[in-house]
């Protein structure tokens, strides 16, 4: 089976910008996690898609947004950049978010901020 | 709510020694606890996992880790540490009050000297 794959790999955007991440998940899994890894903050929950459905949501501004489709693929956008948005995003999968599951995990999108 | 306390941001050991990487969790319910590693530029990779099953959990690579409730904690060991062991190391807890999102410990960086 393929692995999560994530794209882009890296991207370099300016201040006030927006930008789309994707995620393509291991296939016939339905839930998707993004989350956020920085230096300072470590890795924290952004939001979770099951079913299309946006099943849990962390604790980020509105500028943070994401959605899944009909074949599990999940985007996430982010809206008017700030600096303090420069982290690896990370995209993780599993079979169906039951807690006790294997999160799989993508190998990032490096965002730099500038 | 779960939480996830990792001693030692940074935890240094000689090739050959053994390898000990603390984590203590905070959590109402008994919890789903993992360990992930992640390598440079890279995503989180499952070691090991702990669901109600055995104390003692064996994962890849020769690591190890033990659940103790009575200490709230889920430390992981390997006998033999080797270079290829240098990477950070996150503890993670999930299930606690029904939420099935993890919540990750900060990350302990592992140094393995020649």
């Amino acid at each position: 089976k393929a692995g999560v794959t994530q794209t882009p790999r890296y991207l370099i955007k300016t201040r006030g910008q927006q930008v789309t991440l994707s995620c393509s998940p291991i296939s016939g899994h339905r839930s998707v996690s993004w989350y956020q890894q920085t230096p300072g903050q470590g890795l924290q929950f952004l939001f979770e898609y099951f079913s299309e459905t946006q099943r849990n949501k962390g604790n980020f501004p509105g500028r943070f947004s994401g959605r899944q489709f009909s074949n599990s693929r999940s985007e996430m956008n982010v809206s008017t950049l700030e600096l303090g948005d420069s982290a690896l995003y990370l995209c993780a999968s599993s079979s169906d978010g039951t807690g006790q599951e294997t999160q799989y995990f993508g190998p990032g999108t490096r965002l730099l901020v500038l | 709510a779960q939480s996830v306390t990792q001693l030692g941001s940074h935890v240094s050991v000689s090739e050959g020694a053994l390898v000990l990487l603390r984590c203590n969790y905070s959590s109402s319910v008994p919890p789903y606890l993992f360990w992930y590693v992640q390598y440079p530029n890279q995503g989180l990779q499952l070691l090991l996992k702990y669901t109600s099953a055995a104390t003692l959990v064996k994962g890849i690579n020769g690591f190890e880790a033990e659940f103790k409730k009575s200490e709230t904690s889920f430390h992981l060991t390997k006998p033999s540490a080797h270079m290829s062991d240098a990477a950070e190391y996150f503890c993670a807890v999930s299930g606690a009050g029904g939420s099935y999102i993890p919540t990750f410990g900060r990350g302990t960086s592992l140094i393995v000297h020649p």
